[in-house]
């Protein structure tokens, strides 16, 4: 199907533990983009990427590992989950060269860390 | 520094009223794009409308309507007889040439329609 998926939907995992979220395109866009977002905070950009192996910090990176060897995937990886990192996860991604420009989200992986 | 504020957090309107989301943004570029995006209860965040920078003629979507002021660097959204479905998260956002293509998000208003 076409679109923008993220796996696992539900993620609940203990403190110090690796944690990664998958994400998924099928459009080619070339910018993807991670956010969370936590209550009065609104969404907040972790990473981004223009392309294959770029990759590049947004407001709130610590803690987080991107990589971007494939335009249609974009993983987040938590290396040593801590409780602050409880949220939910939309991965997103957009096509600013095609003139539409319009950022489309993935449905969001929540995730808990005890 | 690229900013979106949505300084109305809550607002709980009645079925058939109109009601306002206000949005007001910081640039100091020429070129950029508004943006609103919806998130239902379901969660899922929903693209409505895209607005760039040098055109400030209103739209208008069935109830939905949006006003850009850029003299007054707002981007109001309103809906127009309310209904329970419009009970949602709402977000403004920025985007600019100027900064890699990133999205600046406020920090949402949440409307709660009563029936």
């Amino acid at each position: 199907d076409a679109g923008i998926t993220q796996s696992p939907r539900y993620k609940i995992t203990e403190t110090g533990r690796q944690v990664t979220l998958m994400c998924h395109q099928t459009w080619s866009h070339s910018y993807m983009f991670w956010y969370r977002q936590d209550l009065g905070h609104g969404l907040r950009l972790i990473y981004y990427s223009a392309a294959a192996d770029i990759t590049d910090k947004g407001e709130v990176p610590d803690g987080y590992v991107v990589s971007r060897s494939k335009t249609e995937n974009f993983p987040l990886t938590l290396e040593s989950a801590t409780r602050s990192q409880t949220s939910v996860y939309f991965c997103a991604s957009s096509e600013p060269y095609s003139g539409a420009n319009v950022l489309t989200f993935g449905a969001g992986s929540r995730l808990t860390v005890l | 520094a690229q900013k979106v504020t949505q300084a109305q957090t809550e607002i709980s309107v009645v079925e058939k009223e109109d009601v306002t989301l206000d949005c007001v943004y910081e640039t100091r570029d020429t070129t950029y794009y508004l943006f609103w995006y919806k998130q239902p209860p379901s969660g899922e965040l929903v693209f409505l409308i895209r607005r760039n920078s040098f055109d400030e003629q209103n739209e208008i979507s069935g109830r939905y309507s949006w006003n850009f002021q850029k003299s007054t660097s707002s981007f109001n959204f309103t809906i127009t007889a309310s209904q329970v479905v419009d009970s949602a998260v709402y977000f403004c956002a920025l985007s600019d040439t100027n900064t890699g293509n990133q999205f600046y998000f406020g920090t949402g208003t949440s409307l709660t329609v009563i029936p």
